[in-house]
């Protein structure tokens, strides 16, 4: 089976841009959510989406949003960019949450 | 948001040397995931545990859900470069019944 895949791999914003990332999940599986990952704050959960719909969400504010289409396919939407956005965005899918996860390669952002 | 003790945090040993590392939690935990992550890429799945006192094994990995299922450990036999990363231990469980992340341990071998 193919591995989970994210696009693009590297994105440079200025501040008060949005910026939409894409995340294809592993074939069967139905479950998928987003990371944020930073040196400082480690791995932050950011939503986890199934069959279209928002099941658990994090602690990260309304700019942050995201949304899953009827093949599982998911993307996330950052609006307002603020330095502090840049990170490595991870997603991962799994066929149920919270069973084991498999993670995409991260989607490289950086906020000038 | 809630982390998972993770110990030590960065490790500095030569090839051939014997890891350990460990995660401790207060809650109890219904499963243990160990990953893997090299520069620039991904976490990547090394070892899951389902079951309180399982030892699972991985070629030179072999981890242990604790018979508490508060915690678990991570044992790298004869260490080689390509070890070299950042191990995450997650769990699943305590009050959110959420996958909660570890802090992560840098390991870093020299040759």
């Amino acid at each position: 089976k193919a591995g989970v895949t994210q696009t693009p791999r590297y994105l440079i914003k200025t501040r008060g841009q949005q910026v939409t990332l894409s995340c294809s999940p592993i074939s069967g599986h139905r479950s998928v959510s987003w990371y944020q990952q930073t040196p400082g704050q480690g791995l932050q959960f950011l939503f986890e989406y199934f069959s279209e719909t928002q099941r658990n969400k994090g602690n990260f504010p309304g700019r942050f949003s995201g949304r899953q289409f009827s093949n599982s396919r998911s993307e996330m939407n950052v609006s307002t960019l603020e330095l502090g956005d840049s990170a490595l965005y991870l997603c991962a899918s799994s066929p149920d949450y919270p069973e084991t996860q498999y993670f995409g390669p991260g989607t490289r952002l950086l906020v000038l | 948001g809630q982390q998972l003790n993770q110990s030590p945090q960065s490790m500095f040993i030569q090839e051939g040397e014997d890891v350990s590392m460990n995660c401790t939690s207060s809650s109890i935990f219904n499963t243990w995931l160990w990953y893997k992550q090299e520069p620039g890429e991904g976490p990547v799945l090394l070892i899951a545990l389902y079951k309180a006192g399982e030892l699972t094994s991985n070629g030179r990995l072999t981890a242990q859900f604790g018979i508490t299922r508060k915690d678990s450990f991570l044992n790298i036999s004869a260490s080689i470069p390509s070890d070299v990363g950042i191990y995450f231990c997650a769990g699943v469980g305590g009050a959110t019944n959420k996958l909660i992340f570890g802090t992560g341990t840098l390991l870093a071998v020299q040759p």
